[in-house]
């Protein structure tokens, strides 16, 4: 069973335009949701963090919305960026308990110039 | 200069035969993990150490043992490779266990034919 679920699976949006990544999760004891960043051939890279005591997180053009109560989250970026194009991973830990965290599969995303 | 230091970056191996794979983290992180990340799977928790003492494991197969000879070192040696094995391991570090703001490595793609 797939604990944490993102989609679409790819998403391809003008520059310029709004991306909107969406994230769900299953586990109840999740309280601690980080997104990452990955480049081809790099590692994965954190973006911007939520804790499930917020409903919202910014930082720049990046947003998360958290829904605590449908277990679900996005992430929106605005004005994206052709060196936006990357694979964005939703991940999903119990902050103070359990250290490991459990991603999702990713959604590829290409910025159109 | 990069904070995770993985090597090798490449690596092609025979079934049956055994690597060992390097992570040197120079953050003065005291807590070092492993994934793994397969095609068209999420990425996969397998190990955390905190303080070079194990904390977790996921991984059923005794085929994978971390080793940790320094407080920024977390290697991993696999044995008896498989065909299954092939898969890109990312090694990362965080300030301390509870901490689930990782910094990972650009991993070590292994390869077994």
């Amino acid at each position: 069973q797939q604990q944490v679920r993102q989609s679409p699976q790819s998403l391809t949006v003008w520059e310029g335009e709004t991306a909107i990544l969406n994230c769900s999760y299953e586990d109840s004891t999740f309280n601690y949701f980080p997104w990452y960043q990955q480049f081809p051939g790099e590692g994965p890279a954190l973006l911007i963090s939520i804790s499930s005591v917020s409903d919202k997180k910014e930082d720049g053009r990046f947003t998360i919305f958290f829904n605590k109560r449908e277990k679900k989250l996005s992430l929106h970026i605005t004005d994206s960026q052709p060196g936006d194009s990357a694979t964005y991973f939703c991940a999903a830990s119990e902050a103070g308990g359990a250290d490991r965290l459990t991603f999702g599969k990713g959604t590829q995303l290409i910025i159109q110039p | 200069d990069p904070k995770i230091i993985q090597k090798p970056k490449y690596l092609v191996a025979v079934t049956g035969s055994e690597k060992i794979l390097i992570c040197e983290q120079y953050l003065g992180h005291n807590a070092m993990y492993w994934y793994r990340q397969s095609a068209k799977k999420p990425l996969e928790f397998m190990f955390s150490y905190s303080y070079q003492k194990l904390m977790d494991n996921q991984t059923a197969s005794s085929r994978f043992q971390p080793q940790s000879s320094k407080k920024n070192h977390l290697d991993l040696q696999i044995t008896a490779l498989k065909p299954d094995d092939s898969a890109t391991y990312f090694c990362a570090s965080s300030q301390e266990q509870a901490n689930s703001d990782y910094t990972f490595g650009s991993g070590t793609r292994l390869l077994v034919i």
